[in-house]
């Protein structure tokens, strides 16, 4: 109830190229969807987040995709560039608890 | 700056040595946790605080201790009883309940090699 399955564990795209990562869930009472960011040798950083009320949600390139009836969401990265290289997180939360569970993480590559 | 700071950077152990990973926020942020990243297997939480003085198991306590006897520190000690403790050990810390929750920040990470 409480996993967060994400795919694919890595990811090799061309700059210009739109990489999309996804992830499901099972624990309905979820309402918060992080994706995390992670240079290599740092920890990692929110990069943008969602609520179910929304499909969606833009900040730059980075787009969410959220599908509340099959328990999926996703990020797409609109042009991406090689400083996007690095290893993205979704996660999960109860907004009145206290914990994140991540997935697994997926390594993106954007070859120049 | 406001953030979180881990220390050492890098530390390296011989089997059957505890050791001790500081993690220190000025942020003002009443809950501190700590994850373990292994290749492939994502951020496993090990323990977390939501207030000074207490704390709760995460998914992957045993052979890990922790303390919180201040609201900007919180130490995490690898025991020799945690059989396989070579990692990447990230501390993190939010706002707590009450507030936008869910954002976490994390700090630069302490890898710890047991030789």
């Amino acid at each position: 109830q409480q996993q967060v399955k994400q795919s694919p564990q890595s990811l090799i795209v061309q700059k210009g190229g739109i990489p999309i990562i996804n992830c499901a869930y099972e624990n309905t009472a979820f309402d918060y969807f992080p994706w995390y960011q992670q240079f290599p040798g740092k920890g990692p950083a929110l990069l943008i987040a969602i609520r179910p009320d929304v499909s969606e949600k833009k900040e730059g390139r980075f787009t969410i995709s959220f599908n509340k009836s099959a328990k999926q969401f996703s990020l797409h990265i609109m042009d991406s560039q090689p400083g996007d290289s690095a290893t993205y997180f979704c996660a999960a939360s109860i907004t009145s608890g206290s914990r994140l569970t991540f997935g697994e993480g997926t390594q993106l590559t954007v070859n120049p | 700056d406001g953030g979180i700071t881990q220390s050492p950077k890098y530390l390296f152990r011989k089997e059957g040595q505890n050791v001790t990973l500081s993690c220190e926020q000025n942020l003002n942020h009443d809950a501190m946790y700590w994850y373990r990243q292994d290749p492939g297997q994502g951020l496993r939480l090990i323990y977390y605080s939501q207030i000074v003085n207490d704390f709760q198991k995460g998914d992957i306590a045993e052979g890990y201790s922790v303390s919180r006897e201040k609201k900007e520190s919180f130490p995490l000690t690898v025991t020799s009883a945690q059989k396989n403790p070579t990692a990447f050990y990230l501390c993190a810390s939010s706002p707590g309940q009450g507030e936008n929750t869910g954002e976490l920040f994390f700090g630069e990470g302490s890898r710890l090699t047991v030789l």
